[in-house]
């Protein structure tokens, strides 16, 4: 199975800031060029909300302070500047194969 | 926009069986994978199943092969998922979710309880 280790495992971080998450899988996530890594934002009592996929391919009507990078098995989201409902858990998740594996999450709050 | 509704959740006494029951809006329905996908009480996610288009393609968690069994009716586009055999460990939200561009799961529910105790 594919592990999927996020970091760190809680942020703070001040309105208007920069946030940075990083997620690590235990094997390559490329296939035909393609890095088969997806980000999900879950809000308190909310179902988890896809934010990134193909690794850096931003959803359709996701703000674009969200992006995501990386290759291979080193990943980022970055959120550019924090705004007060981007408060939520972040979740990796990588689709390369069975069983589909999610990071353990990163919760997210404001400093 | 493409809706999700999961229901049939409730509670079940260890060893017993229930059945969830998906409805999805949208009119690609059987041009979509569907997956389940579930969230204990205060932990992470986790992927229990995903079903291709044509169902003739299936994979399980391990935790629940054997015990769980995907399906669905594209003309009634629903996906469902029997559990058998359920034990403590199983309790949590079962949500549901849209492959429409494979198993990159975009639209999801709102969830359904799931609740294993005696």
């Amino acid at each position: 199975d594919i592990v999927m280790t996020q970091s760190p495992d809680s942020l703070a971080v001040s309105l208007g800031e920069r946030a940075t998450i990083n997620c690590k899988s235990s094997q390559s996530l490329i296939s035909n060029n393609k890095n088969f890594l997806a980000w999900f934002q879950q809000k308190p009592g909310q179902p988890p909300n896809l934010l990134i996929y193909w690794a850096s391919t931003r959803e359709s009507g996701v703000p674009d302070r969200f992006s995501g990078s990386g290759s291979g098995t080193d990943f980022t989201l970055t959120i550019s500047s924090l705004q007060a409902e981007d408060v939520a858990v972040y979740y990796c998740q990588q689709y390369y194969g069975s069983p589909i594996t999610f990071g353990q999450g990163t919760r997210l709050e404001i400093k | 926009e493409v809706q999700v509704v999961e229901s049939g959740g409730g509670l079940v006494q260890p060893g017993g069986s229930l059945r969830l029951s998906c409805a999805v809006s949208g009119s690609a329905f059987e041009s979509y994978f569907m997956t389940w996908v579930r969230q204990a009480p205060g932990k992470g996610l986790e992927w229990v199943a995903v079903i291709n288009p044509e169902e003739n393609e299936k994979y399980y968690a391990d935790s629940v092969k054997g015990r769980f069994t995907i399906s669905r009716d594209n003309a009634k586009k629903s996906v469902y998922l029997q559990m058998d055999s359920l034990r403590v460990e199983d309790t949590a939200v079962f949500y549901c979710a849209t492959g429409t561009k494979g198993w990159i799961f975009d639209w999801w529910g709102q969830g359904t309880l799931v609740t294993v105790s005696s």
